[in-house]
């Protein structure tokens, strides 16, 4: 089975600008990953931010967004806010398996 | 409004079987695939696998194949997951998450599942 790696932690300013990446064993990562993104907050269910690679959903904050970066899926947060700290979870397809870094846990200080 | 209500915690032995159960409202359920995913405390997410629409077909993560099983009943708009021979590694919050092109917009509120002695 394929690994997936994300950076375990991450800081960022209040207002700055941070990009969380998630990698694949097996090679680059693209499109036909179709990588997720996912926010959790301390005892609660994540939320999908991203999906796709680049799409998001209406209550995903303009602030955040997805690419491809390097060979690697990111997420990018851009004028980040107190309430966007957090664990952040990517997700990448393989033939219809799907498999979950291990998390990024990002503060904001 | 779409919802996922899942079923609530349980303890189990060593050794025992869970079932944990999804209910579905607020679209069709036919129509969409379920994913379930469980975290163990203090860790992150594991695919587990995938209850599909199409010929109600199933994929299991490799990690989990013959212990898991994934099922729907389709009257009820109900998911399941049932995972045998519990280990103490097993105690994880499980949840379900609606797939199919939706980006996952959907999941259930989690379940606690405990293994103890």
């Amino acid at each position: 089975q394929a690994v997936v790696t994300q950076e375990p932690s991450l800081t960022v300013s209040p207002g700055g600008t941070v990009t969380l990446t998630c990698g694949s064993s097996t090679g680059a990562v693209t499109s036909g990953h179709y990588p997720y993104w996912f926010q959790q907050k301390p005892g609660q269910a994540p939320r999908t931010l991203i999906y796709d690679t680049i799409n998001k959903h209406s209550w995903t904050p303009a602030r955040f967004s997805g690419s491809l970066l390097g060979g690697t899926a990111a997420l990018t947060l851009s004028g980040a806010q107190p309430e966007d700290e957090g664990e952040y979870h990517c997700l990448l397809s393989y033939s219809g398996a799907r498999v979950f870094g291990g998390g990024t846990k990002l503060t904001v200080l | 409004q779409v919802h996922l209500v899942q079923s609530g915690a349980e303890v189990k032995q060593p050794g025992a079987s869970v079932k944990v159960s999804c209910k579905a409202s607020g679209y069709t359920f036919s129509n969409y695939n379920l994913h379930w995913v469980r975290q163990a405390p203090g860790q992150g997410f594991e695919w587990m696998g995938i209850s599909r629409t199409t010929s109600e077909t199933t994929n299991y993560a490799q990690k989990f194949q013959g212990r898991v099983t994934m099922t729907r009943d389709t009257s009820t708009g109900t998911g399941y997951m049932d995972l045998s021979s519990l280990r103490f590694e097993d105690t994880a919050v499980y949840y379900c998450a609606r797939g199919g092109g939706t980006g996952w917009k959907d999941w259930g509120q989690g379940t606690l599942v405990t293994v103890s002695s």
